[in-house]
Formats: structure tokens, sequence, C-alpha cells
């Protein structure tokens, strides 16, 4: 069936370190997957995404992996600063539906110290 | 930036109650969607819906859901008599097109609380 996992709920690191959030998908005919972002009190909001023909795909100091041997998703956070301090959620969807419907993993949540 | 916005922020309503959440999508967006979040859980997929109708719907979206755009802007998810178990966060989450490498932008959301 459809599932998203994460291995971490929690993640803290210092100011300047480098983040690296993980995500565990079941559905091996997933071929998109996002990451979002969630500060307190707001909604998600789109950090990055890949498509399943790709393994790597970098942003503005963020990069996903996508390893779809073992069906892992990573999404690295270069010089983590406080404002990175969120709930990260991995989501994956499938191209074989008519419509979007977003699949949204557990979220795990990031703590940047000063 | 176009955003999505959501309202009310906060709605407290009594068990059988009904509640209309709104939600005001991009301005060219075309396709929109529902989604909840109890507290402390993951974001779930309630409902899409395209052309006024409904595209797909999940499991939690049973009788007591409906969608609509009464006015061509807004776009509502109303419940008719909420549970306790429908206390959440609920997103509005709009799209340029269907395709499902579109990206969604979501609302800030409305908290339900179900007393």
């Amino acid at each position: 069936g459809e599932s998203v996992g994460l291995h971490l709920p929690t993640l803290s690191v210092q100011e300047g370190d480098n983040s690296i959030i993980n995500c565990a998908y079941s559905n091996s005919a997933s071929d998109y997957f996002i990451w979002y972002k969630q500060e307190s009190g707001k909604g998600p909001q789109f950090i990055i995404d890949i498509r399943s023909n790709m393994d790597k795909r970098q942003g503005q100091r963020v990069t996903v992996l996508l390893n779809k041997t073992v069906k892992h998703l990573s999404l690295q956070i270069a010089a983590t600063q406080p404002g990175d301090s969120a709930v990260y959620f991995c989501a994956e969807n499938m191209e074989n539906t008519g419509f979007q419907k977003l699949v949204f993993g557990t979220g795990t949540r990031l703590l940047v110290s000063p | 930036e176009p955003e999505v916005t959501q309202t009310p922020s906060h709605q407290v309503t009594q068990m059988g109650q009904e509640v209309i959440l709104r939600c005001v999508p991009i301005s060219n967006h075309l396709y929109f969607y529902w989604y909840r979040q109890i507290l402390g859980q993951k974001v779930e997929f309630l409902v899409s819906f395209y052309n006024n109708e409904i595209s797909e719907k999940s499991e939690i979206f049973d009788d007591q859901f409906s969608v609509e755009r009464p006015d061509g802007s807004n776009f509502t998810l109303k419940i008719r008599s909420t549970k306790l178990e429908d206390s959440a966060m609920y997103f509005c989450a709009t799209a340029y097109s269907g395709g499902a490498r579109e990206t969604q932008y979501f609302g800030p959301g409305t908290r339900l609380l179900v007393l």
C-alpha cells in the first residue's frame, strides 16, 4: 500500500552544520517526490522536488537524493541556519493517477541551535 | 508573491454543528485540494477538486464532508455534523494544473476544535 515514513522524528544541529533528513517510502510505483517545510502555525511550504528518473537534484542550499533501489529519499541542507528550524515532510505522488494526491510522511523536526 | 489564503484561522465549534472552512486559491490556479493534519500527526489527503467536480477523495472524506466553489473564487470545505475526531488543522492547497508533478501551494490552515 501507500506509505511514506521518516527515520528520525527530531534532528538537532548547530548553526552552520549540514543537516540530513531521511525518508523511506514503500510504494515502488511512486515516481515523484517532494520535500515540504512546515513552520509552526503555517502550512507546508514547497522546498524541492525530484522525479524518479533522477537520483540527485540541487537547489539553493538544499539537495535531494533519491535511491530507488532501497526506496530512500534524503534532504540535505547546507550551512543550516536558525530559520531552517521547522518540521520537514517528504511526500510522494504517483504519476499514473489522474490528479495529484500527495502522501505525506510523518515529519522530522529540525532544531537549529545558534 | 501570490498566496493561498484561508479563513477563519481558528474555529471552535460544538459537536454536531456544521462548519464551513474557506479558501481563496491563487488566482490562475484551477486545481484545488483539502488536507488535514491532526495534532502531531502527518498531513492527510482529503479531496481533490477540478472543474466543479470532485476528482478523488480519501476514506476520511465521508458523507459528512462536502466541497464546492460557490462563487468562482472561494473554495469551501463543509463538515455537516462535526465530531470530536474532526479536530485538526485543515489545509487548502491549489495548483495551476493537475499534472502529477505540478507543485501544490498550501494555505496557512484553519485550526478546527470540536468540543
